[in-house]
């Protein structure tokens, strides 16, 4: 079964600094990823994914995200840090098994900024 | 283009109830999708839907249903409520069909507070 993994329940890093939200994935075949980003009281929105090509994914408000095949991982990454990326973070991997297409989510990481 | 919307925002039920909540798509997006939330599960997926019919369906109870209809909107209806069943509902719409490469556009969720 496809699954994801997000190690770390929070992240806390200094404004300014270079963040890292960490993802695994195990699934057979192609994996299809997302990152999305939650705020509080609110959806999710979504920030890049990968498809195919490149193996690193640049998105939305300066955030990318490398895939590593070997390593099974798709981590998210930003050089520098805003207080206002405080939120949560969620992983996704969407493949194609038969009927099953649904977006499996990671359980989320809290990422805090610290002015 | 407008986002995902969903009515209403929030709700209050009390046990053996029954609610129904509504999603209106992206502007052109066939797709919609439904997520539950909650603290101890994360989000976990309910059902989609495409070009009226349901294409694929999560491990929920059968109290747990939808309909999709001809203009795309969606609804999700849960009958005989539980006090688990409290959660932030999530829809999701997404250009084509519910396809591997297809981001989802979340909307700003149905918070369901069941007594």
């Amino acid at each position: 079964a496809q699954s994801v993994a997000q190690p770390e329940d929070q992240v806390n890093v200094a404004e300014g600094n270079p963040l890292t939200v960490k993802c695994t994935y195990s699934v057979s075949g192609n994996p299809y990823l997302f990152w999305y980003v939650q705020y509080p009281n609110r959806g999710l929105q979504f920030l890049l994914k990968y498809i195919t090509g490149d193996n690193l994914v640049k998105g939305s408000y300066g955030f990318e995200a490398e895939f590593n095949k070997s390593q099974t991982s798709f981590h998210l990454k930003k050089p520098s840090a805003l207080v206002s990326d405080s939120a949560l973070y969620f992983c996704a991997v969407r493949y194609y098994s038969g009927s099953a297409r649904q977006l499996t989510f990671g359980s989320g990481t809290q990422l805090t900024v610290l002015p | 283009k407008a986002g995902v919307t969903q009515t209403p925002r929030y709700l209050i039920k009390t046990r053996g109830q029954q609610v129904t909540l509504s999603c209106s798509p992206i502007s052109g997006h066939r797709s919609v999708s439904w997520y539950q939330q909650t603290p101890g599960q994360g989000l976990q997926f309910l059902f989609e839907y495409f070009s009226e019919t349901q294409r694929n369906k999560g491990n929920f109870p059968g109290r747990f249903s939808g309909r999709q209809f001809s203009n795309s909107r969606s609804e999700m209806n849960v009958s005989t409520l539980e006090l688990g069943d409290s959660a932030l509902y999530l829809c999701a719409s997404s250009p084509n069909g519910p396809g591997e490469q297809e981001t989802q556009y979340f909307g700003p969720g149905t918070r369901l507070l069941v007594l």
